[in-house]
């Protein structure tokens, strides 16, 4: 069956760590990638995304994922978070043809302690 | 507003009643999705509407749930005889097609 895997439920981290948050995808076709984020109280935002081209991609707030095809992955990384970085992170995926819906995974919670 | 806006962003009805959640997305984006999230669990999948038509509706878990989008912009998901599992939070999002989806802040639903 088609889903997204996210291995982190909950990441707790001092401020100034590095991040890495895993996620895997189980689909045989080209897909885009996403990483969204959810801070407390607020509504899923796009962190970056995926569609082609270069695999390591930027996105805001010093995020960054790279997509390695081979391993069906696309982990979200930043090397030094602050404390505003805690929020809930969402990894999602959709195929470039066919179905137009974002299958989304479970979800990982990032503390960060001052 | 330029967001997408849900409205209610809370109900508490009972089990067995007739529920409404309304969505309206950002001017000009001709898809529209509604997702369910529960605690502790991402988004999953209900319905996706291009235009007028419910382009996928796969996700919706039986025939108590339905959804309408008729002229194109503003969505109504509708869910019949409540059940107590049926509470979540109901996210809608819109977008200009397989790209970028931007979600509202979501309707609370809470089934006593």
């Amino acid at each position: 069956a088609q889903s997204v895997s996210q291995h982190n439920h909950h990441v707790i981290l001092s401020e100034a760590a590095s991040l890495e948050l895993g996620c895997n995808y189980s689909y045989g076709g080209t897909v885009n990638l996403f990483w969204y984020v959810q801070y407390p109280g607020q509504h899923l935002q796009l962190l970056l995304k995926y569609f082609s081209g270069d695999p390591l991609v930027k996105g805001i707030k010093g995020f960054e994922a790279e997509f390695i095809k081979s391993k069906f992955s696309f982990n979200l990384r930043k090397p030094s978070v602050q404390w505003s970085d805690t929020a809930e992170y969402f990894c999602a995926v959709i195929l470039q043809t066919g179905a137009n819906n974002l299958f989304f995974g479970t979800g990982t919670r990032l503390t960060v302690i001052p | 507003g330029a967001g997408v806006s849900q409205t209610p962003s809370n109900k508490v009805t009972e089990k067995g009643k007739y529920v409404e959640l309304r969505c309206d997305p950002i001017s000009g984006h001709t898809a529209l999705y509604w997702y369910r999230q529960s605690l502790g669990q991402g988004p999953e999948f209900l319905i996706y509407f291009q235009g007028t038509g419910a382009a996928d509706d796969s996700g919706l878990p039986n025939d108590r749930f339905f959804a309408v989008r008729p002229e194109g912009s503003v969505s109504t998901l509708k869910i019949q005889r409540t059940e107590r599992g049926d509470s979540a939070v109901y996210l809608c999002a819109s977008s200009w097609g397989a790209g970028e989806l931007f979600f509202g802040e979501g309707s609370r639903l809470t089934v006593l």
